[in-house]
């Protein structure tokens, strides 16, 4: 079972800031956190992770709170292009470890 | 590299007919992995390869499924006698296993529609 907790929709205005939460209180020390997003009729593509500090790259950010129980994706500029199912899922690193375990995500709308 | 292709991109079967897919992952990625996707769900984990070995499979795998990588490149994901409970979407996926790689690596292809009428 998935080990996150995603509301099921949300809606954003084009060009503003999406932010997307996710909580995950039963995370232990080594597992990260990561988000994926799934685009109508495409399969899931990678968009950040963390383990503890927030993260940034050219796609979004991620912050993460100091207990680490839950987190935020933020989409800086949402477009239309963004509208997609965002998954946040919980894992550990490694070579033993190789499953993601997806729960329903987030239906993210960006409307014009 | 063009990513990981999936063939066919839909198909549409009669229940009871057996179908197989095709998962290409990206050259240079030695695991590969099977999900399935049905309406409103997120994907659910199949099987895993590791190079040409078959590591793990989910108890939703039943009998009628079978996954191979022969030689460790493509895979192939066979349904026999299928059901209509089969219909989903099947989702390939690759990735290359370096010790404490996180799970970002993974690279999704676009996936196969499967009907089942």
């Amino acid at each position: 079972d998935a080990k996150t907790t995603q509301p099921p929709s949300m809606d954003c205005a084009e060009g503003r800031a999406a932010n997307l939460p996710c909580n995950h209180s039963t995370i232990s020390g080594n597992e990260y956190v990561y988000w994926y997003r799934q685009i109508h009729s495409q399969g899931p593509q990678y968009i950040i992770h963390g383990l503890k500090n927030n993260e940034t790259n050219e796609m979004a950010s991620l912050i993460i709170t100091e207990d680490r129980k839950s987190s935020t994706l933020i989409l800086p500029h949402a477009t239309l292009r963004d509208t997609a199912v965002y998954y946040c899922i919980v894992g550990d690193s490694g070579g033993s470890n190789y499953k993601l375990t997806f729960g329903k995500g987030t239906l993210l709308t960006v409307n014009p | 590299d063009t990513g990981v292709s999936q063939d066919p991109r839909h198909k549409i079967t009669k229940r009871g007919q057996n179908v197989t897919f095709r998962c290409d992952p990206i050259s240079e990625h030695n695991r590969l992995y099977w999900y399935r996707q049905t309406l409103g769900q997120g994907p659910e984990f199949l099987t895993y390869f590791q190079n040409e070995a078959q590591l793990e499979k989910s108890r939703l795998l039943s009998d009628r499924f079978s996954a191979e990588r022969p030689k460790g490149s493509f895979s192939t994901l066979e349904i026999q006698r299928t059901e209509q409970g089969d219909s989903a979407m099947y989702l390939c996926a690759s990735s290359r296993s370096l010790p404490g790689t996180p799970l970002y690596g993974y690279t999704f292809g676009s996936g196969t529609r499967l009907t089942v009428v």
